[in-house]
């Protein structure tokens, strides 16, 4: 198993422009989500996912959108770059049942810094 | 929303038992209570897990309180490496969400 991947893991972006961060799991988990952690701070939600095709936003969703098209893969998009979107983003994923159930696998993280 | 209070940050001496205390006052009965750390510069680390009973595992144990209001972590015989800032969360079963603390950063003495 690779758990989660993210991808990229550093990127610059100038305000305005778009991007898509990718996440994929590769443990079947039903649920995945995003967060993103600002400097000396904990995480906050941005959109989860309970399963293909379910989409919800979180705490801080202003200027992302997701989409789940299949079970492995949970994109974030930014649709207009701000640098108040200057962060370090991770994705996450859990299983929903079995014996791993309840335990959260992190994404490495992708940090993101708009200028 | 149930919400966690932690303490900004402890200090432990090398090779000593190390317990880490978190506040959970308004926790519902379907939250269950996690702990994570987090190295500089890494994504968070799995610790441990539980509902209403202690827990523990090859990392830790988790000491939760009769009325679940609050629960601890406890690191036997801290070392250097678990110097990182330790997070106390709360999972609500009923829409799967994560409810982050601010953490607590432990630095570990030589």
């Amino acid at each position: 198993n690779a758990g989660v991947t993210q991808t990229p893991k550093f990127q610059v972006l100038k305000t305005g422009q778009s991007m898509t961060l990718q996440c994929a799991q590769d443990m079947n988990h039903e649920y995945m989500s995003w967060y993103r952690q600002d400097p000396g701070m904990g995480l906050r939600l941005i959109h989860y996912s309970v399963g293909a095709g379910i989409t919800d936003q979180g705490e801080v969703p202003n200027g992302y959108n997701v989409s789940r098209s299949t079970t492995e893969d949970f994109p974030l998009r930014l649709l207009s770059a701000a640098p108040s979107q200057t962060s370090v983003y991770f994705c996450a994923s859990i299983s929903l049942g079995g014996t791993k159930r309840d335990t959260i696998y992190f994404g490495e993280g992708s940090w993101l810094t708009v200028v | 929303d149930a919400k966690t209070t932690q303490p900004n940050s402890m200090e432990s001496n090398e090779e000593e038992p190390v317990h880490l205390p978190c506040n959970h006052s308004t926790i519902s009965g379907t939250d269950y209570i996690h702990w994570y750390r987090q190295l500089p510069s890494q994504g968070p680390e799995y610790v441990i897990h539980g509902l209403t009973s202690n827990v523990n595992n090859r990392m830790a144990s988790l000491a939760i309180a009769e009325d679940r209001k609050s629960s601890t972590l406890i690191l036997h015989r801290a070392t250097l490496r678990d110097a990182a800032v330790y997070y106390c969360i709360l999972r609500d079963l009923s829409n799967y969400q994560l409810i982050w603390g601010a953490g607590t950063k432990l630095i570990i003495k030589p």
